[in-house]
This record gives structure tokens, C-alpha cells and sequence, in this order.
């Protein structure tokens, strides 16, 4: 079975450039999150969506980053400037539903994100 | 609000030897989801173990073991003869209720030497 797949694996632009991560979650799950990895900050929860509908983003860290859910099977995350700061590795994981049992997240491959 | 603390950063230890990973907890939920993540050199997040907070029994397997410990608010993570495959960061992490949100610790690097 397919699992989360995330494209692209490495990208690597300047500062001001427009950046689109994208992912494909497991099919069946309806459950889609975006975390983003750094050492200083670890691994820290950006947006997640229940059936295409962004519940939380409270992790988003400010307004040059934008996620979108348009059907079961896609989501991408924009980040609009981006800025050096932005360097880090993004994961996408998706989940089963579960009706009061927590499901575990599955994890693509994650993008290497680096702003020159 | 939750948190996880994961105390040790490194480890280093000789192959077939048995290691511990300390994972500890904080939650005011009565319902809460704990879990470990494998997190080897190629950089991809496996999933190893979810335990929820009505289920104190242990679990085994094969050379992974976990401790559930609620008075203690701990579920450390013991690899029993361990092998260099077994080299990776390890996360451990927590969601409350029916939110999914996961809060992950800053995780534990473990080293393997032949």
C-alpha cells in the first residue's frame, strides 16, 4: 500500500520566492496534518484538517504561510514570501478516522525546505 | 496544556546491550493517546507504539518493550539487545481527548556501536 506521499523531497530557492509543498495522504484516512522540523524548535504541528476542513492552525506561523485541502486526496502548503528562516524539514502525516481513539499519524518522506 | 519531556538527548551504547528511553508526560485530560516515533538517519517518522490512558498494561515486541506508568505520568521505551539498526532519534508524544493535535518531545538520539 501507497503511503503519504510528499512532493517534492528537496527544494531549494531565494528568498522572496513563492514555495508549494504538496502531499497525498493515505487513501481512507481523513485525517491530514503539516508539521515542520528544526533543530531549535523541533517538531511542531502547523495546520490539520478532518475531512478536507482545517480544524487547528493555530501553528501556523504567521500570515506568508497558507495550506489548503481541496479534495480527500491533496493538500499543499504555501509559504509566500519565504524567508531564510523558513529552512527546515516538512512532514505531512495522515491518520484513520477514530471515534475517541486517537489514530496514529503516518508520515511521508517530508521536503527538505532551503531559503537562500 | 500538554507537554513532553524527553530528559536524555543522547545515548551511546555497545550493540546486544539494553537500552531505556525516558519518556515523561503532562495532561489534565483523563483520555489521552501516548506514542513512539522511530525517526532513523534517512529521515523518515515510522510509527512504533500507541498506547491510551485507560491501558496501564505493558506491552512486548519482539526486542521492544514499553512501561505505562500513570502514577508516575512515564512510558519509557526499552530496546533489549540492542543492534545498530536500531540507531535513530526516538520521539515520544501526546494527543488529549479527541483532539488529534500531537505534541511531540525533542526526542533522544540513540547510537548503536558495533
Amino acid at each position: 500500500d501507497a503511503g503519504v506521499i510528499q512532493s517534492p523531497r528537496h527544494e531549494v530557492t531565494e528568498m522572496g520566492q513563492e514555495v508549494t509543498l504538496r502531499c497525498k495522504p493515505i487513501s481512507g484516512h481523513n485525517s491530514l496534518f503539516w508539521y515542520r522540523q528544526t533543530m531549535m524548535r523541533g517538531l511542531e504541528l502547523l495546520i490539520y484538517f478532518n475531512n478536507n476542513v482545517p480544524i487547528d492552525d493555530s501553528g501556523m506561523p504567521e500570515d506568508r504561510f497558507s495550506a489548503k485541502m481541496p479534495n480527500a486526496s491533496f493538500s499543499t502548503l504555501k509559504i509566500q514570501p519565504s524567508e531564510p528562516r523558513d529552512s527546515a524539514v516538512y512532514f505531512c502525516a495522515s491518520s484513520f478516522p477514530g471515534i475517541n481513539s486517537n489514530q496514529p499519524q503516518h508520515f511521508g518522506d517530508g521536503t527538505r525546505l532551503s531559503i537562500l | 496544556a500538554q507537554k513532553v519531556t524527553q530528559a536524555q538527548t543522547e545515548i551511546s551504547v555497545v550493540e546486544k546491550e539494553d537500552v531505556t528511553l525516558d519518556c515523561v508526560y503532562e495532561t489534565r485530560d483523563t483520555t489521552y493517546y501516548l506514542f513512539w516515533y522511530k525517526q532513523p538517519p534517512s529521515g523518515e517518522l515510522v510509527f512504533l507504539i500507541r498506547r491510551n490512558s485507560f491501558d496501564e498494561q505493558n506491552e512486548i515486541s519482539g526486542r521492544y518493550s514499553w512501561n505505562f506508568q500513570k502514577s508516575t505520568s512515564s512510558f519509557n521505551f526499552t530496546i533489549t539487545a540492542s543492534q545498530v539498526v536500531d540507531s535513530a532519534v526516538y520521539f515520544c508524544a501526546l494527543s488529549e481527548g479527541a483532539n488529534s493535535k500531537l505534541t511531540f518531545g525533542k526526542g533522544i538520539t540513540l547510537s548503536v556501536r558495533p
